[in-house]
């Protein structure tokens, strides 16, 4: 299996542009994570589902940002409009179970100018 | 509520050294807690895990100790090489897993 496969690599974008982040999790893992990382505020989880269903979405800073998956091998995390504040690096894990070690993609690092 | 923290940003070892990378939790209802290694540029990757049953684990030149009385989990990484410099998170995951700040670790040559 390839792994967790996130696009793109990078994000370079304008305030007030809508982005998009995707994700294909490890084929037959039932559990996916976003996470996003920055110096000041560590990992923070923003989101996890479960057989394809959001379980908690407390993490979300507000209601610019939302989360889908359509399927199960797929997920995005939209930012709609992005803020210079957002720029960060953007995980996507997944896991076969809950209690079960989580397969983290390479990341999304998104500036927002 | 439920936080996972470290004592140390950054710990700095001499190479063939033993390393130990301290972690505190607060919730004593979690039931699982894992270890991560994160090198420049890359996700997380996982190290080893322990579940609360258990005290102790060991894995190829790391062990986990995990001190339910005190809350308190650690990484100990023998003979520490230069491979090892990153950082590394401690975590618990139950449903969803949530991670600590991160401990840098340093080899010295």
């Amino acid at each position: 299996d390839a792994g967790v496969i996130q696009s793109p690599r990078h994000e370079v974008t304008e305030m007030g542009q809508e982005v998009t982040l995707r994700c294909k999790p490890i084929s037959g893992h039932n559990s996916l994570f976003w996470y996003r990382q920055t110096m000041m505020r560590g990992l923070e989880l923003l989101i996890y589902f479960n057989n394809n269903v959001p379980i908690d979405d407390s993490g979300m800073p507000e209601d610019r940002f939302s989360a889908k998956m359509p399927n199960a091998s797929f997920s995005t995390l939209k930012i709609q409009p992005s803020e210079p504040r957002d720029s960060a690096v953007y995980f996507c894990a997944s896991s076969r179970d809950r209690e079960a070690e989580a397969f983290f993609g390479q990341g999304t690092r998104l500036t927002v100018v | 509520g439920e936080s996972v923290g470290l004592h140390l940003p950054t710990l700095s070892v001499q190479e063939g050294d033993n390393s130990i990378i301290n972690c505190a939790y607060s919730n004593s209802a979690s039931d699982y807690f894992i270890w991560y290694k994160q090198e420049s540029g890359k996700g997380p990757q996982f190290i080893i895990d322990i579940r609360s049953n258990m005290d102790k684990r060991q894995g190829q030149r790391v062990t986990v100790l995990l001190n339910k009385t005190v809350k308190h989990l650690s990484l100990q990484i023998a003979a520490t090489q230069p491979g090892d410099s990153a950082v590394y998170f401690c975590a618990e995951g139950d449903d969803k897993i949530i991670f600590g700040k991160g401990t840098r670790l340093h080899i010295l040559p």
